[in-house]
């Protein structure tokens, strides 16, 4: 079956402007993370949601962050006013709920390189 | 304290070798540790893991060890091969369900 799938794979953009990033999960899945993962570090925890909801974002560096997640399917990562430091690949996991025992699935990530 | 401090950074190890990689830990409440296996250009994908009721867990090559009272959970990969070179993450549950990562082990094996 398929993965989870992530859109676009790179973006590059100007220090200020507003990117999106789109991540599909694993069909039924109700579990959905987003992670950052710097050069050379391991990925790092930004949000999770169940079904439509956050559950926890306390891993968003800062309100030019946020996500949504409308239907419990599709989910977007919003930046506001990029900076340099943004620069990353975002990784998008879902697993089939919100046990901390259950694999999650990482789709390839989206590498964003802010000017 | 919510960390997990993995070493080495980086490691080399021949056709056949035993690959070892160490992670430690300071939240005596987390109770499950991934390893994940990530190739260039692709994400973390779940390789082996254990939870601390266990001393040991062993899968085909990879085997977890883990030392409860010294907080402590390694890898060990077994006849290693040039196809297991990646870069390797061990891991643990934050509160609720999302992960944190150690920095990585990258791994080489030459052929």
């Amino acid at each position: 079956g398929a993965g989870v799938s992530q859109t676009p794979s790179n973006k590059v953009t100007e220090k200020g402007k507003y990117v999106e990033l789109r991540c599909d999960p694993i069909s039924g899945h109700t579990a959905l993370y987003w992670y950052r993962q710097s050069l050379g570090q391991g990925p790092e925890f930004l949000i999770y949601f169940q079904g439509t909801g956050a559950a926890d974002d306390s891993g968003l560096p800062n309100d030019r962050f946020f996500a949504v997640r409308p239907e419990g399917s599709v989910s977007t990562l919003k930046i506001q006013r990029t900076e340099r430091g943004d620069s990353a690949v975002y990784l998008c996991a879902s697993s089939p709920g919100p046990s901390s025992y259950n694999e999650q699935f990482f789709g390839p990530g989206t590498r964003l390189t802010v000017l | 304290q919510q960390q997990v401090k993995q070493s080495p950074q980086s490691l080399i190890v021949q056709k056949g070798g035993i690959s070892i990689i160490n992670c430690a830990y300071e939240n005596t409440a987390f109770d499950y540790f991934p390893w994940y296996q990530q190739f260039p250009g692709k994400g973390p994908a779940l390789l082996i893991a254990i939870r601390p009721d266990v001393s040991e867990k062993k899968e085909g090559r990879f085997t977890i060890s883990f030392n409860k009272s010294a907080k402590q959970f390694s890898l060990h990969i077994m006849d290693s091969q040039p196809g297991d070179s990646a870069t390797y993450f061990c891991a643990a549950p934050l509160a609720g369900t999302a992960l944190i990562f150690g920095k990585g082990t990258t791994l080489s094996v030459s052929s």
